[in-house]
């Protein structure tokens, strides 16, 4: 079935420090993918819906200029935290449709980075 | 965003069958309903969608109402596997694969041995 690689699945870096986080469509390809952070004991929030190609859609509330993504090919997507500080750490997770463009396809998760900002 | 209603917490007993209930009273008819789960530190998980028939796949089932405000995903036989937290979530179809998915806080399902 359809894979979504993250990697790393765990980081920790001084503040300050840019964290880099990879997300990959292992068997189909993803022209929408999206990231989603979740802090202890809550639920996913959507962050941005990343399109190859082209610039992403951050949510309200989201710094774009902090959080940088990128959709440079149909199966891959990163995610970097620029100057990251404590309140940044958090368990990100990046999602992708499922092989097609149409709503009744189901979304693949990947396995999550933890971050730890020292 | 069309919300979804679920119970804080759920209790089972293994191999026992479960029932988890959803309310959406404010579906729409393009809404699709998904079902994840996700275990502790790891991603979500896909269960189960449908839009207006029941649903059956190797996982679970999903019941959908008549009037599609309300939903229950069944799990036939309750593993100690399936201890996570369940969310079910409308997906608006009309936004094809940029369509988001907005998770709720789920119902957290313990299995009893």
């Amino acid at each position: 079935g359809a894979v979504v690689s993250q990697h790393p699945s765990r980081v920790i870096c001084k503040s300050g420090t840019s964290v880099k986080i990879e997300c990959r469509s292992l068997d189909f390809q993803a022209t929408t993918m999206f990231w989603y952070r979740q802090f202890p004991k809550q639920s996913l929030m959507l962050m941005a819906t990343s399109n190859e190609g082209s610039k992403a859609t951050y949510e309200q509330g989201v710094e774009k200029d902090k959080f940088l993504i990128n959709h440079a090919s149909l199966t891959l997507s990163t995610l970097t935290v620029t100057s990251a500080h404590p309140e940044d750490s958090s368990f990100y997770i990046c999602s992708a449709n499922g092989g097609g463009s149409r709503t009744n396809e189901k979304l693949f998760f990947g396995s999550g980075t933890q971050l730890s900002v020292l | 965003d069309a919300k979804t209603t679920q119970p804080n917490s759920m209790e089972s007993n293994e191999e026992e069958p479960v029932h988890l209930p959803c309310n959406h009273s404010t579906i729409s008819g393009t809404d699709y309903i998904h079902w994840y789960r996700q275990l502790p530190s790891q991603g979500p998980e896909y269960v189960i969608h449908g839009l207006t028939s029941n649903v059956n796949n190797r996982m679970a089932s999903l019941a959908i109402a008549e009037d599609r405000k309300s939903s229950t995903l069944i799990l036939h036989r309750a593993t100690l596997r399936d201890a996570a937290v369940y969310y079910c979530i409308l997906r608006d179809g009309r936004g094809g694969a940029n369509s988001k998915l907005t998770f709720g806080k789920g119902i957290t399902l313990s299995v009893r041995p």
